[in-house]
């Protein structure tokens, strides 16, 4: 069956250090989620990219779909305390309806 | 807009007993509803898709009287887990499919309920 693997699976930070999480399937997406939870939350809805090779901003967020629509990348620049969290990517296989895989998440903690 | 609620939000029960788990639209009309479950540090797991009005589709591995899952109205999907034993104690989430403007393909996500089974 589909898998959608995210690396690393844990990251610290110094605040203001950047952070990257990657995201990748084992098949072609239609498009593709990305989502944080909070410790103890639940998964809050970021962005989602549809198009091959989009790149999408929030703030200091950036969100990337790979031109074969297999990979994903969530880069924050100089993050901050707010940031903590697990961010998941979550795909959509065409054909497969309403249906999202969820990635395996990077837990990302943000040290003073 | 676009609120999902759960209820309960933590629920502590003996093995052997069933619980619900209620979902519900707030705001929006969700003619679907997903439920995933989500162990410590791990991702989450989608269980089922239920529709407005039919009959639920589930996950491989995921058993069918175990977890039942009616979705009565286009705003309430509930999960009762039947017979529950300690291995079924885990965050279960559910999501809704969102309204039309701000997305169809986007899911919101209720804040989960807690289940510890003795």
């Amino acid at each position: 069956g589909q898998q959608v693997m995210q690396i690393p699976q844990y990251q610290h930070v110094q605040e203001g250090e950047d952070f990257t999480t990657y995201c990748n399937s084992s098949t072609t997406l239609s498009n593709i989620q990305w989502y944080k939870q909070r410790p103890g939350g639940h998964p809050v809805f970021l962005i989602q990219l549809v198009k091959s090779g989009e790149v999408k901003k929030q703030k200091r967020l950036t969100f990337q779909f790979g031109e074969a629509k297999k990979n994903s990348s969530l880069h924050i620049t100089a993050t901050q305390t707010t940031d903590v969290g697990t961010y998941f990517c979550a795909g959509r296989v065409t054909g497969g309806g309403n249906k999202l895989t969820f990635g395996t998440g990077t837990q990302l903690k943000v040290e003073l | 807009g676009a609120v999902v609620s759960q209820h309960p939000s933590r629920v502590i029960c003996k093995s052997g007993t069933s619980v619900k788990i209620e979902c519900r639209s707030l705001d929006f009309q969700a003619t679907t509803m997903f439920w995933y479950r989500q162990f410590p540090k791990q991702s989450l797991m989608l269980m089922a898709t239920s529709n407005e009005g039919s009959k639920a589709t589930y996950e491989q591995g995921v058993e069918k009287d175990k977890f039942l899952i009616n979705h009565a109205s286009l705003t309430l999907s509930t999960l009762t887990v039947t017979s529950a034993h300690p291995e079924d104690s885990s965050f279960y989430i559910c999501s809704a499919g969102g309204p039309q403007g701000l997305g169809t393909d986007t899911q919101y996500f209720g804040p989960g309920t807690r289940l510890t089974v003795l």
